[in-house]
């Protein structure tokens, strides 16, 4: 069956490192999604994808980037991991254009000391 | 799994009864609703959606109602069951050319007693 597996499942690292999480999709869609979600903020889109070398900023991307090299993994890197960056992260995937419906990962969570 | 425990209002239903989650949203120019369920440990997962120029559709157990006038959206369940419990979000997509982005909104956690 078709899914969307994140990894690691719980990271703890130390300000100033650089992190990377990795997204994988097997459902060969073309959109992919990070997002964060914290207490009292729902989920945040941090950055996305609608295709293999296309990359986008979310509303609080500041702090992450992504690159897209092919159509399974959207890996998101933290390039200097601050303690605001502490938070849960998801991973998503939707079909084509117009899909209401996205697909998420079990989520990471990131502690950042 | 993965949850966050968000400070979020909270629904207590009895279990049977019928639950109504409200949203309320901010884009007009939206094209499409959504509603999505989180349970504890998992990542959020699709419900229902409802296209901008409806105001009404119905699925398995559950309807949602657009109220384009005062930007309303609402979920109901019939017939709430333990397996209701989780955290429930509304989404707004505004469909472009390149593709979908949801913006969600915060969420209401509903709690089904036996």
């Amino acid at each position: 069956d078709a899914e969307i597996t994140q990894s690691p499942r719980h990271k703890i690292t130390e300000t100033g490192r650089q992190v990377t999480l990795a997204c994988h999709q097997t459902w060969n869609h073309n959109n992919m999604f990070w997002y964060r979600q914290d207490l009292g903020h729902g989920l945040r889109l941090i950055h996305y994808s609608y295709g293999v070398q296309d990359t986008n900023k979310g509303e609080v991307s500041d702090g992450y980037s992504v690159s897209r090299s092919n159509t399974e993994d959207l890996p998101l890197t933290l390039e200097s991991a601050a303690s605001s960056q502490t938070s849960v992260y998801f991973c998503a995937s939707s079909e084509g254009q117009g899909g209401n419906e996205q697909f998420f990962g079990p989520g990471t969570r990131l502690t950042v000391l | 799994g993965e949850s966050v425990g968000l400070h979020l209002p909270t629904l207590s239903v009895q279990e049977g009864d019928n639950s109504i989650i409200n949203c309320a949203y901010s884009n007009s120019a939206s094209d499409y609703f959504i509603w999505y369920k989180q349970e504890s440990g998992k990542g959020p997962q699709f419900i229902i959606d409802i296209r901008s120029n409806m105001d009404k559709r119905q699925g398995q157990r559950v309807t949602v109602l657009l109220n384009k006038t005062v930007k309303h959206l609402s979920l109901q369940i019939a017939a709430t069951q333990p397996g209701d419990s989780a955290v429930y979000f509304c989404a707004e997509n505004k469909v472009k050319a390149a593709g979908n982005k949801l913006t969600f909104g915060g969420g209401t956690r509903v709690l089904v007693k036996p």
